[in-house]
């Protein structure tokens, strides 16, 4: 099915350090998503964004809405040892119930 | 808020066998809910769409009579995989929509699956 371009696949930071992730897609999208995911876990829900453009803070977290709406970036700031995991990016057209996800970017924090 | 609950967490069955897993939204209530399966180290693949009072509707190449859903209450939604075969081991997830339009869908802790 429909994937998103989610990059980059893989991180491999130290603690304390900032990181930035992005996803892109070839469609129109009125709802994106980021999520956490840990091994053996489902999902958690991060930050929800609704409006094109819209700047978003949860934490150390802060996603965007891109003005395109093909694209959102997730950024986490000085990045600690519960980071680790993977985070996905999810788009939800207009009139679709469904969610697009990205493939995934796996987060690795060095103390 | 926005709790999803799975259960069981994880279900080791034989070849042949059924297994049932129950979704439920413990402090919403969702007219959609939605099966995903996840194999290691990949993203998550949408099964089907669960429409409380209706039938669900499943994505190319997901036999509906291999995967049963039934949606039968604004909080429970069951996913059951008839005569279940080693390569139906899977982590099976599902997730609630709410809001104005569903469109923020909250996950539940998911289900491990082995077949033997």
């Amino acid at each position: 099915g429909q994937q998103l371009n989610q990059s980059p696949q893989s991180m491999f930071i130290q603690e304390g350090e900032d990181v930035s992730m992005n996803c892109t897609s070839s469609s129109i999208f009125n709802t994106w998503l980021w999520y956490k995911q840990d091994p053996g876990e489902g999902p958690v829900l991060l930050i929800a964004l609704y409006k094109a453009g819209e700047l978003t803070s949860n934490g150390r977290l802060t996603a965007q809405f891109g003005i395109t709406r093909k694209d959102s970036f997730l950024n986490i700031s000085a990045s600690i040892p519960s980071d680790v995991g993977i985070y996905f990016c999810a788009g939800r057209e207009g009139g679709s119930e469904k969610l697009v996800f990205g493939k995934g970017t796996k987060l690795t924090v060095n103390p | 808020g926005a709790v999803v609950s799975q259960h069981p967490s994880r279900v080791i069955c034989k070849s042949g066998t059924s297994v049932k897993i129950e979704c439920r939204s413990l402090d919403f209530q969702a007219t959609t809910m939605f099966w995903y399966r996840q194999f290691p180290k990949q993203s998550l693949m949408l099964m089907a769409t669960s429409n409380e009072g209706s039938k669900a509707t499943y994505e190319q190449g997901v036999e509906k009579d291999k995967f049963l859903i039934n949606h039968a209450s604004l909080t429970l939604s069951t996913l059951t995989v008839t005569s279940a075969h080693p390569e139906d081991s899977s982590f099976y997830i599902c997730s609630a929509g709410t809001g104005y339009d569903g469109e923020t869908q909250y996950f539940g802790p998911g289900t491990r699956l082995l077949v033997l």
